[in-house]
């Protein structure tokens, strides 16, 4: 069974641009997770989606958005980049949630940096 | 205010030698524990999943502990080998759906 994946894997953007990354999950997954890795903060939860709809959501501004298509393919959306929004963007899917004992499958990640 | 501690921040020690990585936590309402293994450039990988009526699990040379009451989980890796270089991620749940993320303990192992 192929495994997570995101692309781009790279990405370089200029501030004030707005960027989209993309992420399919393991076949068969419904919920997609996404996250946002920096040195400074760790991993932080953006959003998850569970078949087209957003079900549960972290302390991020709405220039973070998402949407997941039928087939549970995902998109992350950041509009007016700022400098701050550099990072690791990582995707995760599961069967069922993201929640209790739900096992969750990372993406290798979409390093995005914002000059 | 939902925290998650981990300790130390990095960690150096050599190949063949145990070490115990340290999580505490103020999530609550508790929902369960996870450590996860992230080598350098790649997504996390889950090693354990804990609830709360779990108090040890392990996966080959990891064993996770947790302490319920005191809120606290180890890590714990025996006869360390090079591809245990990584960092290790403390996540817990609570039962809202919250999850807070540990920022990782760095862990180097050498020759």
């Amino acid at each position: 069974k192929a495994g997570v994946t995101q692309t781009p894997r790279y990405l370089i953007k200029t501030r004030g641009q707005q960027v989209t990354l993309s992420c399919s999950p393991i076949s068969g997954h419904r919920s997609v997770s996404w996250y946002q890795q920096t040195p400074g903060q760790g991993l932080q939860f953006l959003f998850e989606y569970f078949s087209e709809t957003q079900r549960n959501k972290g302390n991020f501004p709405g220039r973070f958005s998402g949407r997941q298509f039928s087939n549970s393919r995902s998109e992350m959306n950041v509009s007016t980049l700022e400098l701050g929004d550099s990072a690791l963007y990582l995707c995760a899917s599961s069967l069922v949630g993201s929640i209790p004992t739900y096992e969750q499958y990372f993406g290798p990640g979409t390093r995005l940096t914002v000059t | 205010k939902n925290q998650v501690e981990q300790s130390p921040q990095s960690l150096i020690i050599l190949e063949g030698k145990n070490c115990t990585l340290q999580c505490n936590y103020t999530v609550s309402p508790f929902s369960n524990l996870r450590w996860y293994k992230q080598d350098t450039g790649r997504g996390p990988v889950s090693l354990t999943i804990m609830t709360f009526s779990e108090n040890t699990k392990s996966n080959g040379r990891y064993t996770a502990t947790l302490d319920a009451d005191t809120k606290q989980s180890s890590l714990h890796i025996t006869a360390s080998q090079l591809s245990d270089s990584a960092s290790y991620i403390c996540v817990v749940s609570a039962q809202d759906d919250k999850i807070i993320f540990g920022k990782g303990t760095r862990l180097h192992i050498l020759p």
